[in-house]
């Protein structure tokens, strides 16, 4: 079976300071991972993905993640947080017949 | 052009009531799906739809029942609404997960 931990349910940032959400995965397989951008009453939109390939992978809006097999992790990063980048983030890990989804991290950008 | 759409965007309907929401995809998908985020953002599959397979999650009422008329459509059916049913609800579509989904997005259903 398959899990997913965000260790941070928020997270708050300077405009313009580094971010860092934590995710780190549980998977019996080599799992695909992704990172989700929810804005306020919006969507989801997807903003990178972990398909066994490069373990650093770059994303929309200047993100990327860097998977580690060792650690299970998969946290995401953005070297200058914008005002524009507050919204909830969720993590995912799926094989072929499973997806789950993260309990989501809410980042809060102060000017 | 939208990949995934979703109708209503809102919805506003009294207890006891039934609803439907639709659900189209234009990306040629062959897996469809309906989540449902409570207020604390939590998101919970309810179906997944694949070539006329409907796998259903156990927890979810049997109020509640996806049609797909055809490969490119999913509704969502909810029979006697409940205070609880009230949610913001996601149409997805997939080709294979590992690809990840694109989302709909979202039908706020408030139920008073």
């Amino acid at each position: 079976a398959q899990s997913v931990t965000q260790l941070d349910s928020h997270v708050s940032v300077s405009e313009g300071t580094p971010v860092l959400l934590r995710c780190n995965y549980s998977s019996s397989y080599s799992p695909s991972l992704f990172w989700y951008v929810q804005h306020p009453n919006k969507g989801l939109q997807l903003l990178l993905k972990y398909t066994s390939a490069a373990t650093l992978v770059k994303g929309i809006n200047g993100f990327e993640a860097e998977f580690k097999k060792s650690e299970t992790s998969f946290h995401l990063t953005k070297p200058s947080a914008h005002m524009s980048d507050a919204a909830e983030y969720f993590c995912v890990v799926s094989d072929d017949n499973d997806m789950r989804f993260g309990a989501g991290t809410r980042l809060t950008v102060k000017p | 052009d939208t990949a995934v759409s979703q109708t209503p965007k809102y919805l506003v309907t009294q207890m006891g009531n039934d609803k439907s929401i639709k659900c189209e995809q234009n990306l040629g998908h062959d897996t469809m799906y309906w989540y449902k985020q409570d207020s604390k953002k939590f998101l919970k599959i309810m179906f997944s739809y694949n070539n006329k397979e409907l796998i259903i999650n156990e927890t979810v009422p049997n109020r509640f029942s996806p049609k797909s008329p055809d490969k490119a459509h999913l509704n969502l059916h909810i029979n006697s609404l409940e205070l609880g049913d009230s949610a913001v609800y996601f149409c997805a579509s997939s080709h294979r997960q590992q690809y990840g989904y694109t989302f709909g997005s979202g039908t706020r259903l408030t139920v008073v």
